[in-house]
């Protein structure tokens, strides 16, 4: 089945700083979906990006289906963006594959 | 604010004791689906419902089992809780199949 891998796996910045999260598949695929999982547990879905460039004030998402892999874009971090985000991809039913994640804690 | 709310938000059982979680949504959404989330870990899909169409993950333990009574609720029965159940139950919806999924805040399950 198709892998989905996220990197890194962790990452601390302090706030105000920029950050790129990748996510790569292995194969084609339908859709592509980020999202953000806050410290309390709650799914927030960000992008809805099957390819290109999409912007939601300082997050962007671009996403190169063609090479297999989409960024997340995070600038001017602050500390309420801390907490899981994930790459999801759906390739030829209505099932999500999900990545491993992306841990990222914004210091204060 | 069109959304969707799990009740309870936190749920105690004992090992063996049947169990219920709830779900509705008022984005009249065609899709209710239900995922088991473990400690750092993704969201495992458990089954959806494409309107009252249910549809069964194959690993799905039987020990799991779902209603949709109607357009806007979706429950989730735990017959015989594990240890090994206790999780995040995350409820999301979509329009349709293959579209932006809304996830509802979770309910956390704890087996004693």
């Amino acid at each position: 089945g198709i892998q989905v891998e996220q990197s890194p796996p962790d990452l601390i910045l302090q706030e105000g700083a920029n950050s790129t999260l990748r996510c790569n598949f292995s194969d084609s695929v339908n859709n592509l979906q980020w999202f953000h999982q806050n410290p309390w547990g709650q799914l927030i879905n960000l992008f809805y990006i099957p390819s290109g460039t999409k912007q939601n004030g300082r997050l962007s998402a671009t996403t190169v289906a063609t090479e297999r892999y989409s960024l997340l874009y995070i600038s001017s971090s602050q500390t309420t963006d801390s907490g899981v985000y994930f790459c999801a991809v759906e390739r030829s039913n209505y099932q999500l594959i999900w990545g491993a994640g992306t841990k990222l804690i914004i210091k204060p | 604010d069109a959304m969707v709310i799990q009740n309870p938000r936190y749920q105690v059982t004992q090992f063996g004791k049947p169990v219920t979680l709830s779900c509705s949504q008022t984005l009249n959404h065609n899709v209710m689906y239900w995922y088991q989330q473990k400690s750092s870990q993704a969201p495992k899909l458990l089954f959806h419902y494409y309107d009252k169409d249910f549809n069964n993950e194959a690993d799905t333990p039987d020990n799991f089992q779902s209603r949709r009574p109607n357009t806007s609720f979706c429950f989730l029965d735990i017959r015989s809780p594990g240890l090994g159940d206790a999780a995040m139950y995350l409820c999301a919806t979509s329009r349709d199949r293959v579209e932006t999924q809304y996830f509802g805040p979770g309910t956390r399950l704890l087996v004693l």
